[in-house]
């Protein structure tokens, strides 16, 4: 079975602070694939990143970066300088990577916000 | 379409009344999926379509809830005899392919309030 735990559920910072989100995942399979979405207020979910299990290589694109663990299953967002317009819901999400049962699993979300 | 298009946005209804909800999914996307948002619950999974497959029912949490995908494209959620609990946000999602590896493309959401 997989499971996906975002144990923060709430997080307020002030901007231009870090902030970190952390996902935690479980998996039988050895391929899988995990994700990141961020749902403003406006409600639409949006697509962040997605990333392989075989390519632990962190990603950084702009203020946001990804640092992907292994050996503690872990996939952690990282958004530097935080801006107002980063109050969201962020969802971590694990695929695998087909077959009968392939579908997403979502955690239940943080919300994030940023005070000016 | 462009994008994922669902309807009604929003939609108010007694309990014990039956509701209808659609969405039509991006053109060229066989998988559509539909998850439910309840507050705190983050995105519990319903159903999905791949193509000319048997539907993925095992996330409908009761009998009241049924979904069909006409031509391949459009879907619509039925729930029947609609409780209070049932009141959330539905989401749906569609995909290039059943694949845990595709990035889904989410619609706004219908929200629905059973009183």
């Amino acid at each position: 079975a997989q499971k996906v735990t975002q144990a923060q559920t709430e997080i307020s910072v002030v901007e231009k602070e870090d902030v970190t989100l952390d996902c935690v995942y479980e998996t039988r399979d050895t391929t899988y694939y995990l994700f990141w979405y961020k749902q403003p207020p406006s409600g639409e979910l949006v697509f962040l990143i997605r990333r392989n299990s075989f390519d632990e290589q962190n990603e950084i694109s702009g203020r946001y970066s990804w640092n992907f663990q292994k050996s503690t299953s872990s996939f952690n967002f990282t958004i530097t300088a935080s801006q107002v317009v980063d109050s969201a819901v962020y969802f971590c999400a694990l695929g695998t990577r087909s077959g009968a049962n392939s579908k997403l699993t979502f955690g239940k979300g943080i919300t994030l916000s940023v005070r000016p | 379409g462009a994008g994922v298009s669902q309807s009604p946005s929003n939609k108010v209804t007694e309990k014990g009344k039956d509701v209808e909800l659609r969405c039509d999914p991006i053109s060229g996307h066989t998988a559509l999926y539909w998850y439910r948002q309840s507050l705190g619950q983050g995105l519990e999974f319903l159903i999905y379509f791949q193509g000319n497959s048997a539907p993925d029912k095992s996330g409908l949490p009761s009998d009241r809830f049924s979904a069909e995908r006409t031509g391949g494209s459009v879907s619509t959620l039925t729930i029947q005899r609609t409780q209070q609990e049932d009141s959330a946000v539905y989401l749906c999602a569609s995909s290039l392919a059943r694949s845990g590896a595709n990035v889904l493309t989410f619609g706004a959401g219908s929200r629905l309030t059973v009183l």
